[in-house]
């Protein structure tokens, strides 16, 4: 069964103190997968794309990085608006119904 | 350029009652896709429509109904909503299959 891992479920960081959130999937064929942001009570916002391993996108403070069964999003020196539920998603055969999203890492970053 | 709106925000319903969930995109994309969220899960596609005048099921389809018949809009129908069906819906479009833009949602209750 194609599944979407994320991990850890929830992390508080102090303001400047860096780490990584985790989505693992086992699926059958990856297509792409798919970085979002979710502040509360509005809809995801896209961050990044990764099509291939060892592909790596940057934004500001974060940066995305992509392996054969796993991708991170690595937070460096975040700031209190960086709090957030970063969501990850694959998407199986392009032609979009099997876009399958993780649970999501609720993110606090402390001032 | 207002992208992804969705109306109502909220909607408070009783068992066995109808109503139709409004999604609107001024981006031009030809895909468009319903989406429910619950508390703990990832977000689960209900259905997905390629252009106008299409549409197909995702993968928790039951109880709902779909329309696109214009490019721009979605609709999504319950016709006798169930407890089952309290969540949070977002609709999304996208030009290919692959980057999502998300709407704001609509928080639904049933009693």
């Amino acid at each position: 069964e194609d599944q979407v891992t994320q991990s850890p479920e929830a992390l508080r960081l102090q303001e400047g103190e860096s780490s990584s959130l985790n989505c693992s999937y086992t699926v059958s064929g990856l297509r792409g997968l798919f970085w979002y942001r979710q502040d509360p009570g509005k809809g995801p916002e896209f961050l990044f794309t990764l099509y291939s391993a060892g592909e790596e996108k940057e934004k500001e403070r974060l940066k995305a990085t992509l392996t054969k069964k796993e991708s991170f999003l690595h937070i460096t020196a975040p700031k209190p608006e960086d709090s957030a539920t970063y969501l990850c998603a694959v998407d199986l055969d392009n032609y979009g119904q099997n876009f399958v999203f993780g649970p999501g890492t609720r993110l606090s970053v402390l001032p | 350029n207002a992208g992804v709106t969705q109306t109502p925000k909220f909607r408070v319903l009783k068992t066995g009652q109808s109503m139709t969930l409004l999604c609107a995109q001024d981006m031009n994309h030809e895909y468009m896709y319903w989406y429910r969220q619950d508390p703990g899960m990832g977000l689960r596609l209900i259905h997905y429509s390629v252009g106008e005048g299409t549409t197909a099921k995702g993968e928790v389809p039951d109880g709902y109904n779909v329309s696109r018949l214009k490019k721009q809009n979605f609709l999504l129908g319950l016709e006798s909503a169930a407890p089952s069906q309290t969540s949070v819906y977002f609709c999304a479009s996208s030009w290919t299959v692959h980057t999502q833009y998300f709407g704001p949602g609509t928080r639904l209750t049933v009693l």
